[in-house]
């Protein structure tokens, strides 16, 4: 079964930073790339960024609003994808979820983790 | 203010056909990109509905459908049931802004 499971969340003040993960398993992690979407209590979704395979160049996008202090990285010898979020602002309080781009699926995010709750606030 | 504008909300009756617009540009939508649709159920991750304007993953009733044309994309709910009552969002890419982007969200009340 394809299950992809985040930890890490939690509150912090602002101005801190956080590191989340995302533990995959059931498909081939390596092969795969991965993406991270939050979203702010009581709104919408909002996409956050993507890594690609290593095999296809391992590079990262990010959306404007977290571009230059947030970090999307992954461990494949551990099936694990990162998120290293820095300078924490309010407005980033979301759950962020980890998401599998499909790429056999016209790049549509096919498998959702739960999410993880990150608050921030002083 | 989201690049796709969807309705806030939608109803109807069980049994019933709805349909959820959703609007961009250009630069999105209109440019070719491909439109992908989530249901989310009160308390749960988002679960991919459609992908590709009008394709359904393996598992999703055909009582979804999708549909495209120009800037705005649609999707269809026929036989509407009470366990469809979720938001929906839509998806695609802008090349403007070189960023996926959601729709804002469409609350669907089966009534």
């Amino acid at each position: 079964e394809v299950q992809l499971v985040e930890s890490g969340g939690g509150l912090v003040k602002p101005g801190g930073s956080l590191r989340l993960s995302c533990a995959a398993s059931g498909f081939s992690f390596s092969n795969a790339w991965m993406s991270w979407v939050r979203q702010a209590p009581g709104k919408g979704l909002e996409w956050v960024g993507r890594i690609k395979s290593k095999t296809d160049g391992g590079t990262t996008d990010y959306a404007a609003p977290v571009k230059g202090r947030f970090t999307i990285s992954r461990d494949d010898s551990k099936n694990t994808l990162y998120l290293q979020m820095n300078s924490l602002k309010t407005e980033d309080t979301a759950v962020y979820y980890c998401t599998i781009l499909n790429l056999r699926l016209r790049d549509a995010f096919d498998i959702w983790g739960q999410g993880t709750m990150v608050t921030v606030s002083s | 203010q989201s690049v796709l504008t969807q309705p806030p909300s939608v109803s109807g009756a069980p049994g019933q056909r709805v349909t959820i617009s959703c609007t961009g540009s250009s630069s999105n939508i209109g440019a070719g990109y491909d439109v992908h649709w989530y249901q989310q159920l009160p308390g749960t991750a988002p679960k991919l509905l459609i992908y590709g304007h009008s394709n359904r993953p393996s598992g999703v009733p055909d009582r979804f459908s999708g549909s495209k044309s120009g800037t705005s994309a649609s999707l269809a709910i026929t036989g509407l049931q009470a366990e469809d009552e979720a938001d929906y969002y839509c998806q695609s890419y802008d090349n403007s802004l070189s960023s996926v982007v959601f729709g804002g969200g469409t609350k669907l009340t089966v009534l």
